[in-house]
């Protein structure tokens, strides 16, 4: 497996303002991607983070409110914009790690975002 | 979109006890996992199943494609397997994201 880290682990925000969370992989991967867990909830994917180009966003989820770069193969960033108390949430990163013929998932730790 | 359902919701039992977590959905899929978030929100990779039977340790898993549904086995539960438990499904391969069901939440007391 690789290790992921994110940036920041938590942080408390004001309504309106905006969050830039980084995600780093200790080893090049193809496929990123950006999950959101409000409380109590499940995970919501929110886009995928495709290297050199614009991230592919999911049903109910905006560049302008999520925007997302991808740099290169090892750190993307996701930008919670403008933000509201609905947006307080887990927000995950996951990157795809080939074992074999086998593409398995694995998360990062999360960062955790309490809108005021 | 793919729909995930898992059950039961929620479930305690006894340290020792064994367990059956089932996750069913609507459509053929081409990457099935199974994770563990502990009380931390840390998420575990159990397994990566989109079909036969896999085992680690006390954990094994069952994946019947053609009827489309999983099932997670957890036996002689310890206190440190408490968390939710998310089955987790894509369509389009290994590489891509996950629709995620709503979890059972386990508590194992001791």
């Amino acid at each position: 497996s690789a290790v992921i880290s994110q940036k920041p682990s938590r942080d408390i925000c004001q309504r309106g303002t905006s969050l830039t969370i980084q995600c780093q992989v200790d080893s090049q991967v193809t496929m990123m991607f950006w999950y959101r867990q409000q409380p109590g909830q499940s995970l919501t994917l929110i886009a995928t983070a495709n290297q050199g180009s614009e991230a592919t966003y999911e049903s109910g989820f905006v560049i302008d409110k999520f925007p997302i770069s991808r740099p290169n193969l090892t750190f993307s960033t996701l930008t919670v914009s403008n933000m509201s108390p609905e947006d307080s949430s887990i927000y995950l990163c996951s990157v795809v790690l080939l074992a074999g013929v086998v593409e398995t998932q694995y998360f990062g730790p999360g960062t955790r975002l309490l809108v005021l | 979109g793919i729909q995930v359902e898992q059950s039961p919701p929620d479930l305690i039992l006894q340290e020792g006890a064994n367990s059956t977590l089932r996750c069913n959905f609507s459509d053929s899929v081409n990457n099935l996992q199974w994770f563990h978030q502990n009380p931390w929100g840390q998420l575990i990779n159990l397994f990566y199943i989109p079909s036969g039977t896999k085992q680690n340790g006390r954990l094994s898993a069952t994946t019947v494609a053609t009827e489309r549904y999983s099932l997670l086995y957890i036996s002689s539960s310890q206190t440190t397997d408490s968390g939710v438990y998310f089955c987790a499904v894509g369509s389009g391969g290994g590489a891509d994201g996950l629709t995620f069901g709503k979890g059972t939440h386990l508590i194992i007391q001791p």
